[in-house]
């Protein structure tokens, strides 16, 4: 079983759209989390970044984390072309070395 | 805040070159630089973790002789890939994590594309 499993979709929505992406995880001692939206040919950027179970929103995205299933989500509201992208999800028991998911393909249809 | 600045963003060079990446925290001291690589429509697979005064540490499988990592200061670090061949091709990334603040999160580099013809 892979520390981090991430459907790589491609995910493909309507412009508008609330958006969800998900993550699971096994190591029980993760408590850092991040999301990273990655266009291609580009490197990832940093777009949520939480620390142990809960809810963050920032403008159109929230992040919701929940340990006791190893499971995390980012959801996009009102999803716009512009999300399309890869996104990547990271977590860390120390928060310093961080595992990476294999990323979701999102497209947005206009 | 916290840019980190990668150099060259594409290379193309013929078999045997060795090619060297530079990755700069802009606006940050950065302790812990990290180096990717990334295969197409693959997550990063991460090379080594490189501390600013010491010596890199290589993850499993990755040649410490053939993948050079330089940390001389707080705000550079440099990848080298000795005589490169195409199976080397690919993107790689750097990534510095800021230094005083303890569990930041890593900021990425735009990449550099090597191609090894």
């Amino acid at each position: 079983q892979k520390e981090v499993e991430q459907d790589p979709g491609p995910l493909s929505v309507p412009e508008g759209a609330i958006v969800s992406l998900n993550c699971t995880y096994s190591n029980s001692a993760f408590q850092y989390f991040m999301w990273y939206r990655q266009y291609s040919r580009k490197g990832p950027e940093l777009l949520m970044y939480t620390y142990s179970s809960g809810n963050k929103e920032d403008g159109r995205f929230t992040a919701q984390v929940d340990k006791s299933s190893k499971y995390i989500s980012l959801f996009i509201r009102d999803s716009q072309p512009s999300d399309s992208a890869t996104y990547l999800c990271a977590m860390s028991a120390s928060g310093q070395n961080f595992v990476f998911g294999p990323g979701t393909r999102l497209s947005v249809l206009p | 805040g916290a840019v980190v600045s990668q150099h060259p963003s594409r290379v193309i060079c013929k078999s045997g070159t060795s090619v060297k990446i530079e990755c700069r925290s802009l606006d940050f001291q950065a302790t812990t630089m990290f180096w990717y690589r990334q295969f197409p429509k693959q997550s990063l697979m991460l090379m080594a973790t490189s501390n600013e005064g010491s010596k890199a540490t290589y993850e499993q499988g990755v040649e410490k002789d053939k993948f050079l990592i330089n940390h001389a200061s707080l705000t550079l670090s440099t990848l080298t890939v000795t005589s490169a061949h195409p199976e080397d091709s690919s993107f790689y990334i750097c990534s510095a994590s800021q230094l005083g603040f303890s569990n930041q999160p890593q900021h990425f580099g735009d990449g550099t594309r090597l191609s090894i013809l």
